[in-house]
């Protein structure tokens, strides 16, 4: 079935660090990819998305570019900031054909020092 | 504030009883998805419903089931609950029954002792 990897955490950076988190995923046909993020206390916010092959989806300086070849979605920040401390989730939809349902990586922890 | 509402925001039972979460979304959107966020297994889609239909079905349980009403708000019901159905319960909706946004209310979390 499909599936989501990404690095588990938590991952501890500098105020201004250079941000990446790793997603991989394994699925049947074309999926469309997802960045999601959880702030403490909070539901699931939509941070990005790409829904075919080298799009780039981008949001709030967060960057991410959909790569067939290698079946990753990383996500980038050039400059991360104390309020970007959140959990982040990579997620896959499978379009049509079974469930419609998001299906979510583990969750990264981000712990950002000031 | 996604506009996804979802109540209670806590609910404490025993084991062996049933529960119910309510979930109202969007204005205007006519799917409605539940999740189950637990530190065992993640995040993991249980199932939609699609103005008023049952659409698709995920890692369910069947001691658990949903439905969706006419004015579109939803309801999960979790019986002879376990310890192991301790977890967050999120609610998310979206325009159409494709899901390619959907807004996440802020969940019911669910201890079962």
């Amino acid at each position: 079935g499909d599936s989501v990897t990404q690095m588990e955490g938590p991952v501890t950076l500098s105020e201004e660090a250079f941000l990446t988190i790793n997603c991989t995923y394994t699925a049947t046909g074309y999926p469309s990819l997802f960045w999601y993020v959880q702030y403490p206390g909070e539901g699931l916010q939509l941070l990005l998305k790409a829904t075919k092959a080298d799009d780039k989806g981008s949001n709030k300086g967060f960057e991410a570019t959909y790569r067939k070849e290698t079946t990753s979605f990383h996500l980038e920040k050039g400059s991360v900031q104390v309020s970007d401390s959140a959990v982040y989730f990579c997620a896959l939809l499978t379009k049509g054909g079974g469930a419609d349902g998001l299906t979510f990586g583990k969750g990264t922890h981000l712990i950002i020092q000031p | 504030d996604s506009g996804v509402t979802q109540t209670p925001k806590h609910l404490i039972t025993a084991t062996g009883q049933r529960v119910t979460l309510r979930c109202s979304p969007r204005s205007g959107d006519l799917s409605v998805y539940w999740y189950q966020q637990s530190l065992d297994q993640g995040l993991q889609f249980l199932i939609q419903y699609y103005n008023g239909e049952e659409r698709a079905k995920g890692n369910i349980l069947e001691r658990f089931s949903a439905q969706q009403f006419p004015d579109l708000h939803s309801e999960l019901n979790l019986s002879s609950l376990e310890l192991g159905d301790s977890a967050l319960y999120f609610c998310a909706s979206s325009q159409t029954g494709i899901a390619y946004e959907q807004y996440f209310g802020p969940g019911t979390r669910l201890t079962v002792t």
